[in-house]
């Protein structure tokens, strides 16, 4: 099965930063990542396909890249809705994996 | 508007069975392959099962196979997962997700079924 890590698994952030998380697969995977955003009580939004393709309806302060191991998704200025849990997924192979998740909080 | 909405979760005894179902709405259900995620409490999602729009192509999370069967009605508009000899481990939230396209990434989900297995 392929493994997905992310970093950090948890960060805290301001309004207005600029935010980075990174998700690692244990092999190659093109650019078959999807990233999502989960608050809490609630089920998953999916912001970014294919490593960098913006979902419809997604705010363009979010971006993916990234491709095989190494992946980003970057908020180039965070909002107060943006405080919740990232999720990255691979679908290269089955079993689709997620990764652990990293929750982001406010500062 | 795309709309999911599954029912069926509850407690039920280790060894036991429950049968989930998600109604689909506001999109062509019979073009769309469908999965099954979940996420136990606390935790993070995992993936559990997908079946082709036709129902010719079916996947597993190992851990389940030969536990759950994922199934369809496209004249119904409806997903099942039919969970036998449930485990303390399948205790979660199920979503039932929409694929995007033919694409195994996920653009819809429901609001979950809880599934609780404990004596």
């Amino acid at each position: 099965d392929i493994q997905l890590t992310q970093s950090p698994s948890f960060l805290s952030a301001s309004v207005g930063d600029r935010v980075t998380i990174t998700c690692r697969a244990s092999q190659g995977i093109n650019n078959y990542l999807a990233w999502y955003q989960q608050k809490a009580g609630k089920a998953p939004k999916l912001l970014i396909h294919t490593a960098s393709i913006l979902q419809t309806g997604v705010p363009s302060r979010f971006s993916g890249s990234g491709s095989e191991t190494e992946f980003t998704l970057t908020i180039t200025s965070l909002q107060p809705e943006d405080f919740a849990t990232y999720y990255c997924q691979q679908r290269n192979l089955y079993p689709v994996t997620f990764g652990p998740g990293t929750k982001v909080e406010i500062k | 508007e795309v709309q999911l909405a599954e029912s069926g979760g509850g407690l039920v005894q280790p060894g036991g069975c429950l049968r989930l179902s998600c109604a689909a709405s506001g999109f062509s259900f019979s073009s769309n392959w469908m999965s099954w995620v979940r996420q136990a409490p606390g935790k993070g999602l995992e993936w559990v099962a997908s079946i082709k729009y036709d129902g010719s192509v079916i996947h597993y999370l190992d851990s389940v196979k030969g536990r759950f069967t994922i199934s369809r009605d496209n004249a119904k508009n409806s997903l099942y997962l039919q969970m036998n000899s449930l485990r303390a481990d399948d205790t979660a939230l199920y979503y039932c997700a929409k694929l995007l396209g033919t694409v195994t990434t996920y653009d819809s989900w429901g609001q979950g079924t809880l599934v609780t297995v404990s004596s």
